[in-house]
């Protein structure tokens, strides 16, 4: 069964640091996410990416944050500034007909801001 | 805005037997979609099950069902003859149908443990 992948699977960096945090979406899928979790936390929507540009952000993705997909296989988050705040599992996550189908995660990278 | 909430931070059910997750949520939309997701110890998001909101039918996925009461609007687990396999965090959320791009939206989880 086709999976979304991430790398890398932990992410090592010190504050003030840009990090790119990479996914490979199932390649037929058309909608992109990224949510985060902070240790024991629940899962926080970031933002989403339909049709190479973000159709919705959340109060979490301010301008330090932004995504892209440089081609037509990655999906990229980039966070240009970390802060240890930012320590989290970042998930990508996409679908194939939007509501109707369920959004398949990737198994996450673990980003640790130091 | 819509909510989801999971008043359990944490169950145990001894192994074999049966147990019921709680998620609530809130909305004013009549047609969304609601999941229950898994999270092992790997951290991977493992989609258990799924409800289409027009649907009146529970759905069922093996050992896994749900009790989907629309004007409660209450969305409960049931996991029955528990494995060991089955500890994990469990995660109900929501989606609207409006817009096609939609996020899904999680409560905070439900911690389960298996005793053997």
């Amino acid at each position: 069964e086709p999976e979304v992948t991430q790398t890398p699977s932990h992410q090592v960096t010190q504050m003030g640091q840009e990090v790119i945090l990479r996914c490979v979406p199932i390649s037929n899928h058309l909608y992109f996410y990224w949510y985060r979790q902070i240790l024991g936390q629940k899962v926080e929507f970031l933002v989403s990416f339909y049709n190479n540009e973000i159709s919705e952000k959340s109060e979490i993705f301010d301008d330090q944050f932004s995504v892209e997909r440089p081609d037509g296989s990655n999906f990229t988050l980039k966070i240009r500034s970390t802060k240890l705040e930012d320590s989290a599992m970042y998930f990508c996550a996409s679908s194939n007909l939007g509501v109707a189908s369920p959004l398949h995660f990737g198994n996450g990278t673990r980003l640790t801001v130091t | 805005a819509q909510t989801v909430t999971q008043s359990q931070p944490e169950m145990s059910v001894q192994e074999a037997e049966t147990v019921t997750l709680s998620c609530t949520y809130d909305t004013s939309e009549s047609d969304y979609y609601l999941f229950w997701y898994k999270q092992p110890p790997s951290r991977q998001m493992i989609l258990v099950i799924r409800q289409e909101a027009y649907k009146q039918q529970n759905a069922t996925e093996n050992r896994f069902s749900v009790n989907f009461q629309k004007a409660a609007k209450s969305f409960s687990l049931k996991i029955s003859d528990s494995q060991l396999g089955d500890a994990a965090m469990y995660f109900c959320a929501y989606r609207s149908a409006m817009n096609r791009d939609d996020k899904i939206i999680f409560g905070k989880g439900t911690r389960l443990h298996i005793l053997p």
